[in-house]
């Protein structure tokens, strides 16, 4: 069954860092999302991209953050200066079409960021 | 906006034991419904889901229905298992939406 992948699996930086988090969504899907969970706390979405731009964003998703996909099979998320409180882990998510199946979402498995 | 009102954790149960855990949301649109469920160390994982009024979600003896009166979405089981515990998350996406989540309920099931 296809399923959405998501490296590293891990991540330590100091803070002030750029980082960069991968996903790869399942490949005929045409939505991406990213969402975050910081420990011990509700997961939070933080924007959804279609057609190589961004479709919408929550507050959080703020100067610091953006997204690409540089090529047919990859979607980014990059946060620029990493701040203490950017430590949680990232979630990317994929889906083939918003009114299809009750707008299921599939999730990666997640990327635990640690901001030192 | 968008909200997901989840009941409190942690919950405890024993095996064979049933389970509620409620979920109220509040939503401009039409929303679909969903339950994720979290197994320690993973990622989330869509467990049922519902897309319009009266709509029965199941999956894996588990159970949720769409109810616009009461704008609920209740999850039940009849007899949980131990490998059940979990942290479950209701949540409503309205026409390909980002996804609001509730809080999540920690469920543990004791042999």
């Amino acid at each position: 069954e296809p399923e959405v992948t998501q490296t590293p699996s891990h991540q330590v930086t100091q803070m002030g860092q750029e980082v960069i988090l991968r996903c790869v969504p399942i490949s005929n899907h045409l939505y991406f999302y990213w969402y975050r969970q910081i420990l011990g706390q509700k997961v939070e979405f933080l924007v959804s991209f279609y057609n190589n731009e961004i479709s919408e964003k929550s507050e959080i998703f703020d100067d610091q953050f953006s997204v690409e996909r540089p090529d047919g099979s990859n979607f980014t998320l990059k946060i620029r200066s990493t701040k203490l409180e950017d430590s949680a882990m990232y979630f990317c998510a994929s889906i083939d079409s918003p009114l299809s199946r009750g707008n299921e979402q599939f999730f990666g498995p997640g990327t635990r960021l640690t901001v030192l | 906006g968008n909200s997901v009102t989840q009941m409190e954790g942690p919950v405890t149960l024993s095996e064979e034991a049933f389970l509620t855990i409620n979920c109220t949301y509040t939503a401009t649109g039409y929303p679909s419904l969903f339950w994720y469920v979290q197994y320690p160390g993973e990622g989330l994982q869509l467990l049922l889901k519902a897309t319009k009024a009266d709509d029965k979600g199941s999956n894996k003896g588990f159970e949720a229905t769409y109810r616009k009166e009461t704008t609920s979405f209740h999850l039940e089981k009849g007899s949980v298992q131990v490998s059940d515990s979990a942290v479950y998350f209701c949540a409503l996406s309205d026409q390909g939406s980002g996804l609001t989540f509730g809080k999540g309920t920690l469920l543990t099931v004791n042999p």
